[in-house]
């Protein structure tokens, strides 16, 4: 997946659980988003990180959280307080400033 | 912040014609231009990119055009292959800043 991987590629939540998507890059990236997409929808960034142990919310934080303790991986759970959580993520990372993003094969998640 | 408008949202254009989609920015400071290719249920994949001391950037039958002045570039796909199928995203980033804003995307079909 050009050095970023994501998994599961599939994941079933039941209602009240929180799960844990994860996003490993090999690329040495600085940077590292997660976004959102829903059928026939845009893009809306989650969270992003610029470095090791930062992290900012994005449009849609709320029900999300993150962790970047290594440079290499950017974790996303998706809490029980995320009412709507059925999508598909995608995770992304960046060279840094002013640069274009390599994106993972993505996981979709559903709530059974 | 950037905001990033993209038209149109749907677009059909028969074999061999030529499809053009176009997108504006709001943010004079925005310095790269990027653009994505995203197939049914697969990750947005980088097509061509341009940054804001280039007005033109042609790759094969993909060129991007930037205008500054209008704040506004687009993209330019000619003799059109049922393989050019797919949902299109614009993304402008300001100068400094990790974080592109995308548009919201534009589903290209190409009738063979």
């Amino acid at each position: 997946d050009g050095g970023i991987t994501q998994s599961p590629k599939y994941l079933f939540r039941k209602e009240g659980q929180n799960v844990t998507l994860s996003c490993e890059q090999n690329l040495n990236h600085d940077a590292m988003y997660w976004y959102r997409q829903d059928p026939g929808q845009g893009l809306r960034l989650i969270y992003y990180s610029q470095i090791v142990n930062d992290f900012q919310k994005g449009d849609i934080a709320e029900g999300y959280s993150v962790s970047r303790e290594k440079k290499e991986s950017f974790p996303l759970t998706v809490t029980s307080a995320q009412k709507n959580p059925t999508a598909f993520y995608l995770c992304a990372s960046s060279v840094g400033l002013s640069g274009g993003y390599t994106f993972g094969s993505g996981t979709r998640l559903t709530v059974v | 912040g950037e905001n990033v408008e993209q038209h149109p949202s749907t677009l059909s254009v028969q074999e061999g014609d030529s499809a053009v989609i176009k997108c504006t920015y709001s943010d004079s400071a925005s310095n790269y231009f990027p653009w994505y290719k995203q197939e049914l249920g697969k990750r947005p994949q980088l097509i061509i990119d341009i940054r804001s001391n280039v007005g033109e950037k042609k790759d094969q039958r993909i060129a991007v055009t930037l205008n500054k002045t209008a704040k506004h570039f687009s993209l330019h796909i000619t003799e059109t292959q049922p393989e050019d199928s797919a949902v299109y995203f614009c993304a402008a980033i300001e100068g400094g800043s990790y974080q592109l804003t995308f548009g919201k995307g534009t589903k290209l079909s190409v009738i063979p």
